[in-house]
């Protein structure tokens, strides 16, 4: 079945640093999504890229769907504590409903 | 409702007892999801519903495992004599739709279950 992949799973990182996570699907994605979890909290939409090729950017985050439509970033500048969480990317399945399948994760620690 | 409401937040069981989770999709959300989420791990498909149809049940571990959604709005996932394997967090998830590719799904808190 499909399979999604993220790397690094864990990064920590000092206040004021940039941050990046990959994420790595096994079969083309119509389209890719970006959640984050805090610590003991459930996942919280951020963003869906579509296009080929897609840069869309939140403020200091800037997310990137890849040409092939296999691969995807997330790319955080200048971290703050407050981005302290779990960041995951999905795809949905070829289902015709959106059944996500979601990524291994990065945990991402932020120092003061 | 605001968002997605699910309950219990916390479930405690004894192996072999059954547990009932319950779970309120946003007012008006067509599609509603079930994932389980254990420690450290992304959150793992269980199920789907489209309305009060059942349409997708692949992702339920085993026969212990049922879910329904009577009147296509509230659903409940029910775990059979529990085993200690089936601690995780229960996380619900509404749509509008979900047959669109561009749906949004918006997660309820989830139920976190510990099986003793």
């Amino acid at each position: 079945g499909q399979q999604v992949m993220q790397i690094p799973q864990y990064q920590h990182v000092q206040e004021g640093e940039d941050f990046t996570t990959y994420c790595n699907s096994s079969t083309t994605l119509s389209n890719i999504q970006w959640y984050k979890q805090r610590p003991g909290g459930h996942p919280v939409f951020l963003i869906q890229l579509v296009k080929s090729g897609e840069v869309k950017k939140q403020k200091r985050l800037t997310f990137q769907f890849g040409e092939a439509k296999k691969n995807s970033s997330l790319h955080i500048t200048a971290t703050q504590t407050t981005d302290v969480g779990t960041y995951f990317c999905a795809g949905p399945e070829n289902t015709g409903f959106q059944k996500l399948v979601f990524g291994t994760g990065t945990r991402l620690l932020v120092s003061p | 409702g605001a968002g997605v409401s699910q309950s219990p937040r916390y479930k405690v069981a004894k192996r072999g007892q059954d547990v009932a989770l319950r779970c309120d999709p946003i007012s008006g959300h067509v599609s509603l999801f079930w994932y389980q989420q254990a420690l450290g791990q992304g959150p793992e498909f269980l199920t789907y519903f489209q309305n009060e149809a059942q349409l997708d049940k692949s992702g339920l571990p085993s026969d212990r495992f049922f879910a329904e959604r009577p009147e296509g709005s509230v659903s409940t996932l029910k775990i059979q004599r529990t085993q200690q394997e089936d601690s995780a967090v229960y996380l619900c998830a509404s749509s509008l739709s979900g047959t669109f590719y561009t749906d949004t799904q918006y997660f309820g808190p989830g139920t976190r279950l510990t099986v003793l």
